[in-house]
């Protein structure tokens, strides 16, 4: 059974730092690209940064990108996202979901598993 | 980047109607679209993808057709367990960008 475990979540003051991590286990997790997608309370989805199998190209949406990294570590099989200089509106359920593997002309594409996610909370 | 754009935001219909729900793509995407369905309080669950395919164990009422910018996609017979909101996604190529959502509701 596929299951994806997030942590390291919480309360923040703005312009602080995170550590999100996603225990994966129940697949071959070296072979599976990967993604965090957060969701804002009582809003919709929105991806946040994807890394392929092997780790190199990670991908990150324009909101993040030089302050959020993603990484992915295949002998934990954990999955990473370092979140830097958090802003309010950075306060979110962030979910690590598995890609699926079966498209071919990107690297991450769509996800057929979820996490439950971990929050994360920016406050002052 | 491209955009994805969701119609209705939100919808009332009577169990057994048929709902239709619209994607629109700022630009093509190809058929390089997935449907998600999130029921209140739940993680995300996969629908379709490839515009059209069905993911292994969603109900057949369920189906996706469209490629380029228009998407749509069809509960056939509206159930109960239906009641979520669902988003659209495309990932011909990063950004990776999802819809707004559409809520669907039992009249």
């Amino acid at each position: 059974e596929v299951q994806l475990l997030e942590s390291g979540g919480g309360l923040v003051q703005p312009g602080g730092s995170l550590r999100l991590s996603c225990a994966a286990s129940g697949f071959t997790f070296s072979i599976y690209a990967m993604a965090w997608v957060r969701q804002a309370p009582g809003k919709g989805l929105e991806w946040v940064s994807g890394i392929s199998s092997s780790g190199g190209d990670p991908y990150y949406a324009d909101s993040v990108r030089g302050r959020f990294t993603i990484s992915r570590d295949n002998s934990k099989n954990t999955l990473y996202l370092q979140i830097n200089n958090l802003r309010a509106e950075d306060t979110a359920l962030y979910y690590c979901a598995k890609d699926s593997g079966l498209a071919t002309m990107t690297v991450v594409a769509f996800f057929d598993y979820w996490g439950q996610g971990t929050l994360v909370t920016v406050s002052s | 980047d491209i955009q994805m754009t969701q119609s209705p935001s939100s919808l009332s219909a009577s169990v057994g109607d048929r709902v239709t729900i619209t994607c629109r793509a700022s630009r093509g995407v190809n058929n390089y679209l997935a449907w998600y369905q999130q029921k209140p309080g739940k993680v995300p669950n996969l629908l379709i993808y490839g515009a059209s395919t069905l993911q292994s164990g969603v109900p057949s009422r369920f189906s996706g057709s469209g490629s380029g910018r228009d998407f749509t996609l069809i509960i056939s017979s509206l159930q109960p367990e239906d009641v979520a909101t669902y988003y659209c996604q495309k990932y011909d190529s990063a950004p990776l960008t999802f819809g707004g959502g559409t809520k669907v509701e039992i009249k």
